[in-house]
């Protein structure tokens, strides 16, 4: 059974460029939830995806979207980068709707802004 | 405003000890918690949850008690085992009037120790 899978794993962008990051959730879930982890933090929430609709959203800007796939993949996608956006970016999935409240994380990917 | 805080950055115990982590948190409105255990370079792990329905879960060695009124939660670890060793994140969230939970707020975390 595949746990989450993100991609890539790491990234290296400069000021200014957009990135997009991609998840495939845990087999039987279909909600997708995005996390920020600063270095020394704990996981920010950025939102969360359910049935291709944004269903709730944490304290980012607008530069911060989403999207959700039919087959409950999603993508994040960042615009105008900051250096402040530098951080490990984590992906959960759920299924809250199948009582599967539990959020899986998978590996993350690490971006780096220069 | 941090609504989880986990104010020990750190925990060191000798490998066969228990270990205790904390947790406290502010909304009175979260109703799920749940720990997580993470290792470098990679994603958090889940370790076990609790509802505040209950006061007490316990899965192997590892135990979670939830004192509602105290808004305070620990996480037993016995006995500690040196892969063990790693950050420790408690979280909680809230359930909505539709009965699922979405977001999860995290404390920093606190990093164990356990050795050999």
């Amino acid at each position: 059974d595949a746990g989450v899978t993100q991609s890539p794993t790491h990234l290296i962008k400069t000021r200014g460029q957009q990135v997009t990051l991609r998840c495939s959730p845990k087999s039987g879930h279909d909600t997708v939830s995005w996390y920020q982890q600063a270095l020394g933090q704990g996981p920010q929430f950025i939102f969360q995806y359910y049935e291709e609709e944004e269903r709730q959203r944490g304290n980012f800007p607008d530069r911060f979207s989403g999207h959700q796939f039919p087959n409950y993949s999603s993508e994040l996608n960042v615009n105008a980068l900051l250096l402040g956006d530098s951080a490990l970016y984590l992906c959960a999935s759920s299924s809250p709707a199948r009582g599967l409240e539990t959020q899986y994380f998978g590996p993350g990917t690490r971006l780096l802004v220069l | 405003d941090q609504q989880v805080k986990q104010n020990s950055p750190s925990l060191s115990v000798q490998e066969g000890r228990i270990s205790i982590l904390n947790c406290d948190y502010t909304n009175s409105m979260f109703d799920y918690f749940l720990w997580y255990k993470k290792y470098p370079a990679e994603g958090p792990t889940f370790l076990i949850s609790i509802s505040s329905i209950k006061d007490k879960n316990e899965d192997g060695r590892f135990t979670v008690f939830l004192n509602k009124s105290a808004k305070h939660l620990s996480l037993h670890i016995v006995p500690s085992q040196p892969g063990d060793s790693a950050v420790y994140f408690c979280a909680a969230s809230r359930t909505n009037s539709g009965g699922s939970n979405y977001k999860l707020t995290f404390g920093k975390g606190t990093l164990l120790t356990v050795n050999p």
